[in-house]
């Protein structure tokens, strides 16, 4: 199967900053990318779908002046959390659409605290 | 809208058989998945069905039936490490996943 890297796997930061998460396609190239956030114990929640040289697409209630998404190229696309809050404070993960493989395949996922 | 049921928590023994059903109303269906999830850690593919029936993949086996908007999944022998959440998901015809909340498994000696 495919491999997606995600980096940093974890990331502890102060209010206000911006912090950057990538998204990267090891040996394939993802012209998809989904992102997700996962609140504890809750399920994955759809963000924002980025397509490789265009705008993303924000899911309802997401603010994309907030989470700058950027798909430059198909093996990478970062996510940007601007002007982080403790509310922010979520796990984080990509994922990848394959369809020769029938599945999604995601990212290890990064952990955002937020102080 | 778009709805996905699953119970939140089930407990079960080890070396026994549990069932986690899955419920859904969605518009547009390409494909059901499952996946599992321990935690802290991203979801690991477990199966896909697109067609109706029973799909058996050593101790795990996903059941479909499109016309009830109904899955489940089957994990037989169960061993302590399958402790973790289990997550539903369908695809709608723009490939999106609509995830479940996810069924939190418990597995007692």
């Amino acid at each position: 199967g495919a491999v997606v890297s995600q980096h940093p796997s974890w990331v502890i930061c102060k209010s206000g900053t911006s912090v950057k998460i990538e998204c990267r396609s090891l040996d394939f190239q993802a012209t998809t990318m989904f992102w997700y956030r996962q609140f504890p114990k809750q399920s994955l929640m759809l963000m924002a779908t980025s397509n490789e040289g265009s705008k993303a697409t924000y899911e309802q209630g997401v603010e994309k002046d907030k989470f700058l998404i950027n798909h430059a190229s198909l093996t990478l696309s970062t996510l940007t959390v601007t002007s982080a809050h403790p509310e922010d404070s979520s796990f984080y993960i990509c994922s990848s659409p394959q369809r020769e493989y029938n599945e999604q395949f995601f990212g290890p996922g990064t952990r955002l605290t937020v102080l | 809208g778009q709805n996905i049921d699953q119970p939140t928590e089930m407990t079960a023994t080890e070396g026994a058989i549990v069932q986690i059903n899955c419920t859904y109303q969605t518009s547009g269906f390409n494909g059901l998945f499952w996946y599992q999830q321990h935690a802290g850690e991203a979801p690991t593919f477990l199966s896909y069905n697109v067609l109706d029936g029973l799909e058996e993949k050593g101790r795990f086996s996903s059941f479909l039936s499109r016309s009830k908007g109904y899955s489940y999944l089957l994990l037989k022998e169960l061993q302590m490490k399958d402790s973790a959440s289990y997550l539903c998901a369908v695809e709608d015809s723009n490939y999106q996943l609509i995830w479940g909340a996810g069924t939190k498994l418990i597995i007692k000696p």
